[in-house]
C-alpha cells in the first residue's frame, strides 16, 4: 500500500531564510502529489500540485516543488520565508494504480518561521 | 467560485442526539470528500463519493452515515456519537476523484 513520509515532524527557521520540508512516498508507477498548508482552526489550502509534465512545479505564496521519480521524493522548498508562513504543512499522494483514487497524507511539517 | 462551504462552523451534541453536517461546492467538481482530524493530526478519509455514488467508505462506524443528494451537495448524518469522535470534520471536493481537492473550513464537534 502506499504511503508518505514527512521525516520533520517541525522545522524552525528564521524569516527570510530558505527552508526546505521533505516528503518521500512509497514507490509507484503512477501518483499525483500535492502540497497543502493548515493555519491553525482552519481547513487545508492547496499550495502546488504535481500531475504530469514538468518535474518543477510553482504554487501559491512563492512556493515550489521538485518531483523526482528515482528517489520517490516530492519535497517543498521555499527561498525567503515570512513569519506568515508559520503553518502546519501537508504533503500527499494519489496513488492512480490502486484503482481508488483515494489520498494519502503524511503526517504533516509545522513550519516556525522565526523573527 | 473556488470555494467549498461547510455548515455550521462548530457543533456541540450529547451522545444522544441526531444531527447533520452540510458541506456545498459550486464548482462543478465530481468528487466529495469526508475527512476526520484529530489535533496535531493528519486528516483520516472516511468517505468519497465519486459521480454521486459512494466509492470509498474506510470502515467508518455505522453512527456516521453520508449522503449526496447531488453533484453539489454532500451531509453527514452524526448519530449516538461518543465523546472520542470529537474532531474537525473537513469536506472536500476535486474535479475527479484523486485530482488536487478544495477543502471547508471544517466543522468542529464536541460530543458531550
Amino acid at each position: 500500500a502506499q504511503s508518505v513520509t514527512q521525516l520533520d515532524s517541525q522545522v524552525p527557521v528564521f524569516e527570510e531564510a530558505p527552508v526546505e520540508l521533505r516528503c518521500n512516498y512509497s514507490s509507484s508507477v503512477s501518483v499525483y502529489l500535492f502540497w497543502y498548508v493548515q493555519y491553525p482552526n482552519q481547513g487545508l489550502q492547496l499550495l502546488l500540485k504535481y500531475l504530469s509534465g514538468s518535474t518543477l512545479v510553482k504554487g501559491i505564496n512563492g512556493f515550489e516543488a521538485e518531483f523526482n521519480k528515482s528517489q520517490t521524493s516530492f519535497h517543498l522548498r521555499k527561498p525567503s520565508v515570512h513569519i506568515s508562513d508559520t503553518a502546519e504543512y501537508f504533503c500527499a499522494v494519489s496513488d492512480l494504480s490502486s484503482g481508488t483514487y483515494k489520498y494519502i497524507f503524511g503526517t504533516g511539517t509545522r513550519l516556525k518561521v522565526l523573527a | 467560485d473556488t470555494e467549498v462551504t461547510q455548515t455550521p462552523k462548530h457543533l456541540v451534541m450529547g451522545m444522544t442526539n441526531k444531527k447533520s453536517l452540510k458541506c456545498e461546492q459550486h464548482m462543478g467538481h465530481r468528487a466529495m470528500y469526508w475527512y476526520k482530524q484529530k489535533a496535531k493530526k493528519p486528516p483520516e478519509l472516511m468517505f468519497v463519493y465519486s459521480y454521486e455514488k459512494l466509492s470509498i467508505n474506510e470502515s467508518v462506524p455505522s453512527r456516521f452515515s453520508p449522503e449526496c443528494p447531488n453533484s453539489s451537495l454532500l451531509n453527514l448524518h452524526l448519530h449516538a456519537l461518543q465523546p472520542e469522535d470529537s474532531a474537525l470534520y473537513l469536506c472536500a471536493s476535486s474535479p475527479l476523484a484523486g485530482t488536487e481537492a478544495f477543502f471547508g473550513q471544517g466543522t468542529r464537534l464536541t460530543v458531550v
